[in-house]
């Protein structure tokens, strides 16, 4: 496609039920970065991803969340066990290689945890 | 860690008219770019404007401008102009300009809720 797409756009979850959330970058973007992005507030880095590899993973907020991207192109967020506080709008965002200051983000994925 | 402080949670302009949205960051790297996106109700953030800590010059592009301080870390944009599609809400961001397993991360501001009046 010719943008960063995510599903599903919007997610309502249980309280304990797991989600998971995917992420397609535009093709041939090499770099990948998860955000989550709290109600009136602005985004916060969790993870990213060069390829296969998940470089940096220092944003995640706690052991339930884990995310992924094995063939180095579609990635996934998952939360397990979610709580009312991971209820918010996760964006991806992509980027060529050497490209960092041009990330293209998808319309983001609106959790609403119940 | 590079914080970035948005202290305006709403402004509002006439259709035409100009604005300015203020943004402050604390670093104490030498090497880092600047940001101002632009995210609608849509929630695609939309990438506005670019500036390189390393250049003096303000970057523009069309009707949108930053008046970049170094020294005293602020970075403000202007819109000018205003039209109702600009209507938006607004971060300022950072980004480290240095390698490593951060690169390309991304340190947003809280925003600023821009209305615009016809």
């Amino acid at each position: 496609g010719a943008g960063v797409s995510q599903s599903p756009r919007y997610k309502v979850a249980k309280r304990g039920q797991d989600v998971a959330l995917r992420c397609d970058p535009i093709s041939g973007h090499v770099s990948l970065f998860w955000y989550q992005q709290a109600l009136g507030q602005g985004p916060e880095f969790l993870t990213y991803f060069q390829n296969e590899a998940q470089l940096d993973k220092s944003g995640l907020p706690s052991d339930r969340f884990f995310a992924e991207r094995p063939e180095g192109s579609v990635s996934t967020l998952k939360i397990q066990r979610t709580q009312q506080e991971d209820s918010a709008v996760y964006l991806c965002a992509s980027s060529l290689i050497g490209r960092p200051n041009e990330q293209f983000f998808g319309p983001g994925t609106r959790l609403t945890v119940l | 860690a590079q914080t970035v402080t948005q202290s305006q949670p709403e402004m509002s302009v006439q259709e035409a008219e100009t604005v300015t949205l203020s943004c402050t960051y604390d670093t104490s790297e030498s090497d880092y770019y600047l940001f101002w996106y632009k995210q609608p109700p849509s929630r695609q953030m939309i990438l506005v404007i670019r500036q390189e800590a390393y250049k003096q010059q303000n970057a523009t592009e069309n009707r949108f401008s930053v008046n970049f301080q170094k020294a005293a870390k602020s970075f403000s944009l202007k819109i000018s102009d205003s039209q109702l599609g600009d209507a938006a809400m607004y971060f300022c961001a950072y980004r480290s300009g240095g390698g490593g397993t951060s690169y390309g991360k991304l340190t947003f501001g809280q925003g600023t809720i821009l209305t615009v009046h016809p």
